[in-house]
């Protein structure tokens, strides 16, 4: 079975230092995978996604930015983190559409929660 | 471009009470829709999916849904709440042509009274 691990589930950073978020998936192959954020109390904000090695879409102008170095590895990145940049990052993953899964359902990991302070 | 709707922020039912979670769309064609639900600082976790056919859909942990063409809607529905119930849910839509990124409602909040 497929899952989704990322890390780490914590992290708090004094403002202007670097950030470093991981998410890995398991059990399948050429997945297309997502970053999104909660702020407190709203809604999911798609950050990036990517439908293969080195293929990064951002959605939103930020000073965040996502690698995917491997095709099963998707990582969130600031050079220098900002108050606002705090809140619940979630990696999650999807098949290709039309794949044996049913294309655009989309697996969540656990989400790490990011304070800036 | 699909847009997700879930006009109620909060919803607050008494434990044993039934549910129903509202969710409207808007799509030109026939949406893959989804209900995922969220506890306090946790991930998302799928709760059903419709793509085609039977447009009354069951789902894990008792929900249910059904797709009501007509009315753009796609409603949650459970018969009897748990206090486990408690969460955030949200209501997605995703294209049928091949797009990779589903849209998601604001979410509703439930909170569920002993």
């Amino acid at each position: 079975s497929q899952t989704i691990h990322q890390w780490p589930a914590t992290l708090v950073q004094p403002v202007g230092s670097p950030l470093s978020l991981e998410c890995t998936v398991e059990g399948t192959s050429n997945p297309n995978l997502y970053w999104y954020r909660q702020a407190a109390g709203r809604g999911l904000q798609l950050l990036f996604y990517s439908v293969g090695i080195g293929q990064i879409s951002s959605e939103v102008p930020q000073n965040l930015s996502a690698s995917r170095p491997q095709d099963r590895q998707f990582i969130l990145s600031s050079k220098k983190l900002l108050l606002s940049d705090s809140g619940f990052y979630l990696c999650a993953w999807s098949s290709q559409p039309g794949g044996l899964l049913g294309g655009n359902t989309i697996y969540f990991g656990e989400g790490s929660w990011l304070t800036v302070v | 471009a699909q847009s997700v709707t879930q006009p109620d922020i909060h919803i607050t039912v008494s434990e044993g009470a039934s549910l129903e979670l509202r969710c409207n769309y808007s799509y030109g064609a026939t949406p893959y829709l989804f209900w995922y639900v969220q506890s306090p600082g946790q991930g998302l976790q799928l709760l059903l999916k419709y793509f085609s056919g039977d447009t009354l859909v069951q789902g894990i942990k008792g929900f249910e849904a059904e797709f009501k063409r007509s009315q753009s809607s796609f409603n949650l529905r459970k018969p009897s709440v748990h206090w486990s119930d408690a969460a955030e849910y949200f209501c997605a839509v995703g294209a049928s042509g091949g797009s990779y990124i589903p849209t998601f409602g604001r979410g509703t909040s439930l909170i569920v009274h002993p």
